[in-house]
């Protein structure tokens, strides 16, 4: 069955540091691969998507994530974290044809002043 | 501006009332979608609609119906709520076209429905 595994249900961070949330995907064939975020009260935003080509791509507020093959992962980093960062992330994955997201159960990121 | 918008907000109602929860996209996707969200923050799809037509129907209690009067819109009539139903309800849309697609899905702002 194809699945979505976000392994940190909670994150702290201190401000300025840097992050990494952690994404694995189990699927037939790679699908494209999401990041979303949700502030508190607020819908899900989207940060960056992979499809296909360079495995390093570039999202918005400064986010990047690694696309690898052979770990079945799709991490997202940021290399210094501001306290408007503070939210939860959905690590998130479609087949192409299936037209519906398979989500992770999210990363609850905590920054601390 | 709003690209896709659900009203209401915020839905407080009593069990065993029937409500329903409208969304509308002005991107010209023609695919929608309902998620429920709970309160652990797990998303799940419930239905997918392309071009008005059902493609998408997960185990979902039958007292859930959409409606999708034509492609900008979707909305969500639930019967008989339960206490159960307590969620966040979000709408999404996308431009999928035929056979494969990687567009992504836009969020609306989700609907608190909360039974008492």
């Amino acid at each position: 069955a194809q699945s979505v595994t976000q392994p940190d249900i909670h994150i702290t961070v201190s401000e300025g540091a840097s992050l990494e949330l952690r994404c694995n995907y189990s699927y037939g064939a790679t699908p494209y691969l999401f990041w979303y975020v949700q502030s508190p009260g607020q819908g899900l935003q989207l940060l960056l998507k992979y499809f296909s080509g360079d495995t390093l791509v570039q999202g918005i507020k400064g986010f990047e994530a690694e696309f690898k093959r052979s770990q079945s992962s799709f991490n997202l980093r940021k290399p210094s974290v501001h306290w408007s960062d503070a939210a939860e992330y959905f690590c998130a994955a479609h087949s192409g044809s299936a037209r519906q997201l398979t989500f992770g159960s999210g990363t609850q990121l905590t920054v601390l002043p | 501006d709003t690209a896709v918008s659900q009203t209401p907000k915020y839905l407080v109602t009593q069990m065993g009332n029937d409500k329903s929860i409208k969304c509308e996209q002005n991107l010209g996707h023609d695919t929608m979608y309902w998620y429920k969200q709970d309160s652990k923050k797990f998303l799940k799809i419930m239905f997918s609609y392309n071009n008005k037509e059902l493609i998408i129907n997960e185990t979902v209690p039958n007292r859930f119906s959409p409606k999708s009067p034509d492609k900008a819109h979707l909305n969500l009539h639930i019967n008989s709520l339960e206490l159960g139903d307590s969620a966040v309800y979000f709408c999404a849309s996308s431009q999928e076209g035929r056979g494969r697609s990687n567009q992504p899905q836009h969020f609306g702002d989700g609907t608190r429905l909360s039974i008492l």
